[in-house]
């Protein structure tokens, strides 16, 4: 059966710091693959998704990149954080977009 | 017009209630139709797709109206680990051919004892 995994659960990191978050998904091949961000009770907010080995598309601009080296992992970076990037963030995949996607347990980031 | 629209609630309701929630999106092109589960805190997770022809999942029940771009879910003898926030999930393609998932804010349930 297939698994995603997603961390780490939670983070606190100051302004102007680094990011570095992964997800790596088991038991399929050639997922697509998506990072969400979920601000306090608001909706999710698409941020990247990726449909294969290094192809990464862009939803929104901002202060985020995202990386796929290998088939199943996914990773979303910041050079430099800013406290507006504080938020859920959650890692997902699914087969193709049509059927349904499962979502990794998410990072809770605080950025102070 | 949001791409996909819920009652944000919250809906209170007594154990054993029957409770509706509503949705409606705006791409006529949708092709697939969920509704997730969200706990607070939680990773949005999967209750039921939902079919052009209505399906039941236990006390679940889903309807899909394409004409009217609405979905439904029904969910009858309401239990108190019901409560959470349900996310009406519609998809969407992309000008690639990819297709990306569109949620709504949620609807908010609580069931009281």
């Amino acid at each position: 059966s297939q698994t995603i995994h997603q961390w780490p659960a939670t983070l606190v990191q100051p302004v102007g710091s680094p990011l570095s978050l992964e997800c790596t998904v088991e038991g399929t091949s050639n997922p697509n693959l998506y990072w969400y961000r979920q601000a306090a009770g608001r909706g999710l907010q698409l941020l990247f998704y990726s449909v294969g080995i290094g192809q990464i598309s862009s939803e929104v601009p901002q202060n985020l990149s995202a990386s796929r080296p290998q088939d199943r992992q996914f990773i979303l970076s910041s050079k430099k954080l800013l406290l507006s990037d504080s938020g859920f963030y959650l890692c997902a995949w699914s087969e193709s977009g049509v059927t349904e996607a499962f979502f990794g347990q998410g990072t809770r980031l605080t950025v102070v | 017009r949001k791409e996909v629209e819920q009652d944000p609630g919250p809906f209170n309701v007594p154990e054993g209630a029957t409770v509706a929630f509503n949705c409606t999106y705006s791409n006529s092109a949708s092709q697939s139709f969920f509704w997730y589960r969200q706990d607070c805190r939680k990773e949005p997770k999967l209750l039921m797709s939902v079919y052009s022809s209505g399906n039941e999942d236990g006390r679940f029940t889903a309807q899909l109206n394409r004409a009217s771009q609405y979905i439904s879910l029904l969910i009858r003898d309401s239990k108190l680990s019901d409560s959470a926030t349900y996310l009406c999930v519609v998809n969407a393609q992309f000008r690639s051919g990819t297709y990306k998932y569109i949620f709504g804010t949620g609807t908010r349930l609580k069931v009281l004892a």
